[in-house]
């Protein structure tokens, strides 16, 4: 069974510019975390979505931003963006299917460098 | 809060060493327990599990046993490679969040 994809693997882009990641999960996973890795504040959680929901959110700003598609494929967005959102950001997938978490299982990321 | 703590890195062993990575945590209840992996220019890849106390994940030698005394969730390998080096984070769910809190992650490096 193929792994988390994410796409593209590495983006430069310039301060004030928009960015959108993409992640597909794997196959028959519904529940889609995405995680900001940064060297100073490590893996923080960014949002979850579930059937096309955000079901939670972490502490970002607005310019944060995602969706699920009825695939379960995910694209998260940041707006105007900073130096400071430079960064891994990774996409987890997990079954969920008796509704209780499940092991998450992680794509190889994008990184994000913001000139 | 919910917390996982880990110790500081690096880590610096010699081939054929033994290795201890300490992990304690801070939750409500006794969630699953995790180690990830992350390799140089890679995203996370799950080491082993545990999912409740006195359970022991184990996989590619790595070992850990759910301590609910302690809180603990240590990693352990007999005898490490230089293939081994990498950074290693310990991680549960926060089931309200619905999200992994992590580790701070400890580097490994082994040298030949």
């Amino acid at each position: 069974k193929a792994g988390v994809t994410q796409t593209p693997r590495y983006l430069i882009k310039t301060r004030g510019q928009q960015v959108t990641l993409s992640c597909s999960p794997i196959s028959g996973h519904r529940s889609v975390s995405w995680y900001q890795q940064t060297p100073g504040q490590g893996l923080q959680f960014l949002f979850e979505y579930f059937s096309e929901t955000q079901r939670n959110k972490g502490n970002f700003p607005g310019r944060f931003s995602g969706r699920q598609f009825s695939n379960s494929r995910s694209e998260m967005n940041v707006s105007t963006l900073e130096l400071g959102d430079s960064a891994l950001y990774l996409c987890a997938s997990s079954l969920e299917a008796s509704g209780i978490k499940d092991t998450q299982y992680f794509g190889p990321g994008t990184r994000l460098t913001v000139l | 809060g919910d917390s996982v703590t880990q110790m500081e890195g690096p880590v610096t062993l010699s081939e054929e060493a033994f290795l201890t990575i300490n992990c304690t945590y801070t939750a409500t209840g006794y969630p699953s327990l995790f180690w990830y992996v992350q390799y140089p220019g890679e995203g996370l890849q799950l080491l082993l599990k545990a999912t409740k106390a006195d359970d022991k994940g184990s996989n590619k030698g790595f070992e850990a046993t759910y301590r609910k005394e302690t809180t603990s969730f240590h990693l352990e390998k007999g005898s490490v490679q230089v293939s081994d080096s990498a950074v290693y984070f310990c991680a549960f769910p926060d089931t309200g969040r619905r999200a992994l809190t992590f580790g701070s992650g400890t580097r490994l490096q082994v040298q030949p």
